[in-house]
């Protein structure tokens, strides 16, 4: 079963503007990471926060986690046109044996320039 | 780039045949995985591995099979292809934590 669910499922926003993605999930983790994926390619990882950690950044990228609500936020700021992917959000945990990522569905970003 | 290969790239096959999807990664990461992904939709995991030996079924219930014999090799069978499996099939590593993903296979079944 899914763990995370993204949201919203598609933003579309010009460029320039700030693009904010969520990510809710069901059980208790270790990390959540944010990955990339543009049509028809597979997955580039951007960033990963561990669950003691509330917030971090990479480049324009900035990452929010709340444990106690069971969600995360990723943050695009001052979004280019080459932003334009899809957004999912994994969490990994150690559950069953060694655990493993799952992901969640994924919001589709559009940045028009 | 992630040192993480996957072929072929897309594959056009009839109903009935056998194929297997080759992935390889040379960076001695002993976890791998298989997700299945249809466009536009979330990934689904299929198969996991460990180390060489070690292979588990994913979440999602698939009719393919997969082999762990050398650590850098995780080859994903499917014995007789069906319309059903038309999808397209990521390949991942992953090592403290984050995972390196293929390019992908977008396999169709005609």
């Amino acid at each position: 079963s899914q763990q995370g669910e993204e949201d919203p499922q598609a933003l579309s926003i010009q460029e320039g503007e700030n693009a904010t993605m969520n990510c809710s999930y069901k059980t208790s983790i270790n990390n959540l990471q944010w990955y990339r994926q543009n049509s028809g390619r597979g997955l580039v990882h951007l960033i990963l926060i561990r669950s003691n950690e509330r917030e971090k950044h990479s480049g324009r990228l900035r990452v929010t986690l709340d444990t106690s609500k069971k969600s995360s936020s990723l943050l695009i700021t001052a979004s280019r046109a080459a932003d334009t992917a899809s957004y999912f959000c994994a969490t990994y945990n150690y559950g069953g044996s060694q655990g493993n990522l799952i992901f969640g569905k994924g919001t589709k970003l559009s940045v028009k320039p | 780039e992630a040192d993480i290969y996957q072929t072929p790239r897309y594959l056009v096959i009839g109903t009935g045949k056998k194929i297997t999807l080759e992935c390889s990664q040379t960076m001695g990461h002993d976890k791998m995985y298989w997700y299945q992904q249809d466009p536009g939709m979330e990934l689904h995991l299929i198969h996991y591995s460990y180390g060489v030996n070690s292979t588990e079924k994913g979440d999602l219930s698939s009719e393919s099979t997969v082999s762990r014999i050398r650590t850098e090799h995780f080859p994903l069978t499917l014995e007789s292809a069906r319309p059903s499996h038309t999808s397209q099939y990521l390949c991942a590593s992953k090592y403290q934590g984050e995972a390196f993903f293929g390019q992908g296979t977008r396999l169709t079944v005609v």
